[in-house]
């Protein structure tokens, strides 16, 4: 079965430090996204994707952060000078038109 | 802003019985509901979901039954079994027929579900 997949599976980095999470969604899906998971808190939007422009954005998603496909597969989130409180178990997901989101297994970024 | 309300944070259940788990919302835009369900260090698999034009489907174990009057959905599992101990969260989209949900969608806190034996 066709899944998503993000690497690394963990990232630590100094406070200040840029950080890319990366994330190969399935083939032929058109619409991808990122979440984060603060410890113990819910899954939260940050970004959708469509077109190669962003459709949608939360008010996490500031200026500190940038989403990208910089070929037919990668799908990058980039945070340019982490935060203490950037902490948090990151996801990609993808999905076709109307569909269901399918989930990667989530990089947890831990910011020291 | 809690758009998407799982009130239980866990929720134990004697293995062969019947799992309930809850799920409020307040957004009267959100048209289609989805159940997830997450194993520690993994991400969120698809369960099942809803369209706001049904109040009841089924698949296999898991049914999920909406009323939109009281904006409550729930999800059965019947029988539990062991392997369904995993966290099971709600989430909801206004967008499910513009292409994909270019809004994502709005989760719940998660129900902690623990299947005893």
């Amino acid at each position: 079965e066709p899944e998503v997949t993000q690497t690394p599976s963990h990232q630590v980095t100094q406070m200040g430090q840029e950080v890319i999470l990366r994330c190969v969604p399935i083939s032929n899906h058109l619409y991808f996204y990122w979440y984060r998971q603060i410890l113990g808190q819910k899954v939260e939007f940050l970004v959708s994707f469509y077109n190669n422009e962003i459709s949608e954005k939360s008010e996490i998603f500031d200026d500190q952060f940038s989403v990208e496909r910089p070929d037919g597969s990668n799908f990058t989130l980039k945070i340019r000078s982490t935060k203490l409180e950037d902490s948090a178990m990151y996801f990609c997901a993808s999905s076709s038109v109307g569909e269901k989101l399918f989930f990667g297994s989530g990089t947890q970024l831990s910011v020291l | 802003d809690q758009q998407v309300k799982q009130n239980s944070p866990s929720l134990s259940v004697q293995e062969g019985r019947i799992s309930i788990l809850n799920c409020d919302y307040t957004n009267s835009m959100f048209d289609y509901f989805l159940w997830y369900k997450k194993y520690p260090a993994e991400g969120p698999t698809f369960l099942i979901s809803i369209s706001s034009i049904k109040d009841k489907n089924e698949d296999g174990r898991f049914t999920v039954f909406l009323n939109k009057s009281a904006k409550h959905l729930s999800l059965h599992i019947v029988p539990s079994q062991p392997g369904d101990s995993a966290v099971y969260f709600c989430a909801a989209s206004a967008t499910q027929y513009s292409g994909g949900g270019a809004d994502g969608l709005t989760f719940g806190k998660g129900t902690h579900l623990i299947i005893q034996p």
